[in-house]
């Protein structure tokens, strides 16, 4: 049964880098066809989409943060991270890595538990 | 605002049925399959609809979904207290570079 786990820092300074990393248990980064994706919940308000990276290593980003974005994996941990440059207090959020099913169109089936990410100095 | 707009909120009480529309364009519900999610209260979304209108199969048959042109509605009959929480429904959007885009979500309040 894959399960997937984030892990980084709780808080982080404005202008600075958020860094998170997502390991996939049971399964691997680099088999099938899944996007292994971030999605992100601010305080009280919905779901945004980030951006994935397919198993092939192939990646997309949501446009309205594709300048700041960058998601890579690591095949030998079966992990993949997320980096957001230049974080200002509306990028505070709960972060998701979540697994989007290609025979499944691209429903996300499987989520992390979520970690909670704060900006402030 | 959300690419796909859902109503803010929805109430019905026990054992009632209870609908929550999901409104989108030809450029992601028209041409794309939708999925729905559960988010109970401090909880992780769970998938709960894909494909229009499969269900995971841990997924109780009082879930359903359906799609026509582009809107999607799910449905869920029998309520119980246990299915107060947020739903959302999401897809592909080809104006996005092929990512994904979620509705701004809907609050389920069992009467």
């Amino acid at each position: 049964q894959v399960q997937l786990r984030e892990s980084g820092p709780g808080l982080v300074k404005p202008s600075e880098t958020l860094s998170l990393t997502c390991s996939v248990s049971g399964g691997s980064v680099s088999s099938g066809s899944y996007y292994w994706t971030w999605i992100r919940q601010p305080p009280g308000k919905g779901l945004e989409w980030m951006g994935y990276i397919y198993y092939t290593g192939s990646t997309s980003y949501n446009p309205s943060l594709k300048s700041r974005v960058t998601i890579s994996a690591d095949t030998s941990k079966d992990q993949f991270s997320l980096n957001l440059n230049s974080v200002t207090a509306a990028d505070t959020a709960m972060y998701y890595c979540a697994r989007g099913h290609g025979g499944k169109w691209g429903a996300f089936d499987i989520w992390g538990h979520g970690t909670m990410v704060i900006v402030s100095s | 605002q959300s690419v796909l707009t859902q109503p803010p909120s929805v109430s019905a009480a026990p054992g009632q049925e209870v609908t929550i529309s999901c409104s989108g364009s030809n450029s992601n519900i028209g041409n794309n399959y939708v999925s729905w999610y559960q988010q109970l209260p401090g909880r992780a979304p769970k998938l709960l609809i894909y494909d229009n209108n499969k269900r995971p199969s841990d997924i109780p048959d009082r879930f359903s979904g359906s799609k026509s042109g582009t809107s999607a509605t799910l449905a869920i009959t029998g309520l119980q207290a246990g299915d107060e929480a947020d739903y959302y429904c999401e897809t592909q959007d080809l104006s996005l570079i092929s990512g994904r885009v979620f509705g701004g979500g809907t609050k389920l309040t069992v009467l």
